[in-house]
């Protein structure tokens, strides 16, 4: 079945370093929605990728989608204490069903 | 933006109990709401889809008879865990979709953190 790889599990930064977080899937994809949980919290939206080759920019976090549109990552330059929490991509293969990935935990230590 | 609600955000039970959560759309009309199951640190795993007025689609390993989803207007879904025991302890989230299209994203409820002792 459809399956949303990512990786890596876990990431622990110093605060000012980068993070980057990938997400692989087996079949191509009509979107990529990327998801913040913190904890004890839900997901919330961060940004929807649908275009082969798509970047997206929300400040500090840069998205892509590949040109296949089966893989896509989430960039955070410089981070902050307040990015901590754990980053989701979520696929759609047309249709409303999302399979989310296994989520990548962020510790940033100050 | 758009707002789902979701209740109640904790419930502790005893074993065998029957556990009621809802889901409400509270700014727009959800045709199509998701439910997801969460265990600690781990991700979200589809349970099932719930369509206004039809039946939802389980995803495979999801008992229909244990978890009953009614989505009986287009701003109300609830999910039922009947007969609840420890092993279904877990933190169960609720999502919906504004519009008709496969490009919307999902809005999240906060969440049910279920505990069956």
């Amino acid at each position: 079945g459809q399956q949303v790889m990512q990786i890596p599990q876990y990431q622990h930064v110093q605060e000012g370093e980068d993070f980057t977080t990938y997400c692989n899937s087996s079949t191509t994809l009509s979107n990529i929605q990327w998801y913040k949980q913190r904890p004890g919290g839900h997901p919330v939206f961060l940004i929807q990728l649908v275009k082969s080759g798509e970047v997206k920019k929300q400040k500090r976090l840069t998205f892509q989608f590949g040109e296949a549109k089966k893989n896509s990552s989430l960039h955070i330059t410089a981070t902050q204490t307040t990015d901590v929490g754990t980053y989701f991509c979520a696929g759609r293969r047309g249709g409303f069903k999302t399979i989310f990935g296994a989520g990548t935990r962020l510790f940033v230590k100050a | 933006g758009a707002v789902v609600s979701q209740h109640p955000s904790r419930v502790i039970c005893k074993s065998g109990t029957s556990v009621k959560i809802e889901c409400r759309s509270l700014d727009f009309q959800a045709t199509t709401m998701f439910w997801y199951r969460q265990f600690p640190k781990q991700s979200l795993m589809l349970m099932a889809t719930s369509n206004e007025g039809s039946k939802a689609t389980y995803e495979q390993g999801v008992e229909k008879d244990k978890f009953l989803i009614n989505h009986a207007s287009l701003t109300l879904s609830t999910l039922t865990v009947t007969s609840a025991h420890p092993e279904d302890s877990s933190f169960y989230i609720c999502s919906a979709i504004s519009q008709e299209s496969s490009n919307q994203p999902q809005h999240f409820g906060d969440g049910t953190r279920l505990s069956i002792l």
